[in-house]
């Protein structure tokens, strides 16, 4: 079975532009999380979709958004970007379950200049 | 506040030997999960074990176990037979609220860089 997919890998882009992450989750799970990573503030959690529906949102300002699509892919956008948007941008899928594991993708690293 | 807690920036083990990364955590939720991933420098998180904070026993996978004192809220990662595709960052999580709740927000800890030396 396929694992999470994102894409692209590497993004690099300019203040003020914006910007659009994909992720294919794992065939069957319906959940489907955004982290992001840096150096000084680790991984946090951005929001988490289930059936297209967001359900959880982390402390972000609302630059940041996503959606889910009907086959359970989600996108991630970033808009009017800042310099401190550089990071490690990581999506989880789950199927659910008592254990609720998250499995990762390998993220896109995006750097704003 | 800072939920999860890795106290170890950086550990150095030797090939063959086994190695304890520490994880301590707050919740006053009586229902929750634990979890350890590693991340190599490809970025990828990579699921290691879990431990739900009902289960009775402490978790094991292969290699990795997963020693939990719920009174002092501690949950270490124990690797046992290090190797050297063993270095990577190691990330403690935590998910708060009910074990098939709804839920799916992961909290973690800034992580504990591990090199296996030959």
């Amino acid at each position: 079975k396929a694992g999470v997919t994102q894409t692209p890998r590497y993004l690099i882009k300019t203040r003020g532009q914006q910007v659009t992450l994909s992720c294919s989750p794992i065939s069957g799970h319906r959940s489907v999380s955004w982290y992001q990573q840096t150096p000084g503030q680790g991984l946090q959690f951005l929001f988490e979709y289930f059936s297209e529906t967001q359900r959880n949102k982390g402390n972000f300002p609302g630059r940041f958004s996503g959606r889910q699509f009907s086959n359970s892919r989600s996108e991630m956008n970033v808009s009017t970007l800042e310099l401190g948007d550089s990071a490690l941008y990581l999506c989880a899928s789950s199927v659910g379950g008592t254990k609720n594991i998250q499995y990762f993708g390998a993220g896109t690293r995006l750097s704003v200049l | 506040a800072q939920k999860i807690t890795q106290t170890q920036p950086g550990m150095f083990v030797q090939e063959k030997e086994a190695v304890t990364l520490d994880c301590t955590y707050d919740t006053s939720d009586p229902s929750y999960g634990l979890f350890w991933y590693k991340q190599p420098s490809s970025g990828e998180m990579i699921f290691l074990i879990y431990q739900g904070s009902y289960d009775q026993q402490n978790a094991t996978e292969g290699r990795y176990s997963l020693n939990f004192q719920k009174a002092r809220k501690s949950a270490n990662l124990v690797i046992s037979a290090s190797q050297l595709g063993d270095s990577a960052m190691y990330f403690c999580a935590m998910r708060e609220g009910p074990y098939a709740g709804n839920n799916r927000k992961l909290i973690w800890g800034l992580g504990t860089s591990l090199a296996v030396n030959p």
